[in-house]
């Protein structure tokens, strides 16, 4: 049982580079998330799945789009990267939401 | 857009003292709070959740809420230097489906 799972665990782009995030569960968790955390600012919510077949926005969803895979899986996908998304990336499930939502390792993100 | 206040720290107490958090939030109708302490380059994890006036108590962890004066805090007795961590405070956003976190405040337990 491995919970959550990200990958990569690091990444460096150039800007204007594209790269999707990937996130798993094991969980059997319907909601699932994706949080950015800058220095002094935060987790902040790019956006979250609520249940399979559903997305909505989060906070800071600018630049970003996401896909529900599946009930296991939900990726980020940064189209064309820029400095501002240089940041460390988590994803994140639960069960019943917002109840105990249970956070992956994370993935830094370095945007030249 | 909910708000969730905490001091940023540094919060500094020896070790074997009582720690005390704290965190405000601007949404009256909040109804549940979550602590989550996050270790130096990690990711947060769940240590406290609260969902009624009072307090609750979990090994050496006590979570306080009071709805009124909108505040909840956590305090960690008997502290250890394992306990040294940003401690986030967490509140249910629009819908359900979000949390807003606060900016944490970092704790340092001196041995």
């Amino acid at each position: 049982n491995a919970g959550v799972t990200q990958t990569p665990k690091f990444q460096v782009l150039k800007t204007g580079q594209s790269m999707t995030l990937q996130c798993a569960q094991d969980m059997n968790h319907n909601s699932m998330y994706w949080y950015r955390q800058d220095p002094g600012m935060g987790l902040r919510l790019i956006y979250y799945s609520a249940s399979e077949g559903t997305t909505d926005k989060g906070e800071v969803p600018n630049g970003y789009n996401v896909s529900r895979l599946n009930k296991r899986e939900f990726s980020l996908r940064l189209e064309s990267a820029a400095p501002s998304q240089t940041s460390v990336y988590f994803c994140a499930s639960s069960g019943q939401a917002p109840d105990t939502q249970y956070f992956g390792p994370g993935t830094r993100l370095t945007v030249l | 857009q909910k708000e969730v206040e905490q001091n940023s720290g540094p919060l500094s107490v020896p070790e074997g003292a009582i720690a005390s958090l704290n965190c405000t939030y601007s949404d009256r109708g909040s109804q549940s709070f979550f602590w989550y302490r996050q270790y130096s380059g990690k990711s947060p994890e769940l240590i406290m959740f609260i969902y009624s006036n009072g307090d609750k108590e979990d090994g050496r962890f006590t979570a306080q809420l009071n709805k009124a004066s909108q505040y909840v805090s956590l305090l960690i007795r008997d502290s250890q230097p394992s306990d040294s961590a940003t401690y986030l405070c967490a509140v249910p956003g629009a819908g359900s489906y979000q949390l807003t976190f606060g900016k944490g405040t970092k704790l340092s337990v001196i041995p």
